[in-house]
């Protein structure tokens, strides 16, 4: 059965800090997805990333930078110079690669809520 | 900009009324996610749908819960009659699964209904 653990319930970090959400996952599946959403104070889930399990490429984009670790099953965010704004629950998310190779059903983690304090 | 849309956003009744949440998903897609969130589950899928068929609803609890697709351009959740336990956030996701796609398309999430079954 496909399993999403974020290991970190709360992080709390002063403005300008590095952070790092964890996240470690199981499948059974060769071909799957992984995905990072945000979700806000105003409740909304805002996709960040989508990653296929063949493209271990790390990613950045802008502050924002994920590390997939295929041999560790991780799929970790980094944030560099937090900023208020990203205060959120952040969750992580893994599916199935399904019959005609789509995204099926997400499996999410339990999120992270991340505070950024001024 | 294209989104998923849903309605009420919130929604209060009384244990044993009946409850129909609609979701607009963005137009073109194929395949529409039901989710529930609470704080003890977290997210988890209720159904899911594909060309409006539905594919999976062994998330949802089948004597009072039911999902459908009138037409490509709303889905519908119902609860009948409703229970205090029903109480969480509801979403509805979309996305497009292209035939012989070998990536996965991302989800995109409505705001979600809030519900509340005093």
């Amino acid at each position: 059965a496909q399993k999403v653990t974020q290991a970190q319930t709360e992080i709390s970090v002063v403005e300008k800090e590095d952070v790092t959400l964890d996240c470690v996952y199981e499948t059974r599946d060769t071909t799957y997805y992984l995905f990072w959403y945000k979700q806000p104070p105003s409740g909304e889930l805002v996709f960040l990333i989508r990653r296929n399990s063949f493209d271990e490429q790390n990613e950045i984009s802008g502050r924002y930078s994920w590390n997939f670790q295929k041999s560790t099953s991780s799929f970790n965010f980094t944030i560099t110079a937090s900023q208020v704004v990203d205060s959120a629950v952040y969750f992580c998310a893994l599916s199935e690669a399904g019959a005609q190779g789509g995204s099926e059903k997400l499996v999410f983690g339990k999120g992270t809520k991340l505070t950024v304090n001024p | 900009d294209a989104r998923v849309t849903q309605t009420p956003r919130h929604k209060v009744t009384e244990m044993g009324q009946e409850v129909t949440m609609r979701c607009q998903p963005i137009l073109g897609h194929n395949t529409v996610f039901w989710y529930r969130q609470t704080m003890m589950q977290g997210l988890e899928l209720l159904a899911y749908f594909r060309n409006r068929a539905p594919l999976d609803d062994s998330g949802m609890p089948k004597d009072r819960f039911s999902a459908e697709m009138p037409d490509a351009t709303l889905a519908t959740l119902k609860i009948q009659p409703s229970e205090p336990r029903d109480s969480a956030v509801y979403f509805c996701a979309s996305g497009l699964v292209r035939d012989g796609a070998l990536h996965a398309d991302t989800q995109y999430f409505g705001p979600g209904t809030r519900l509340t079954v005093l």
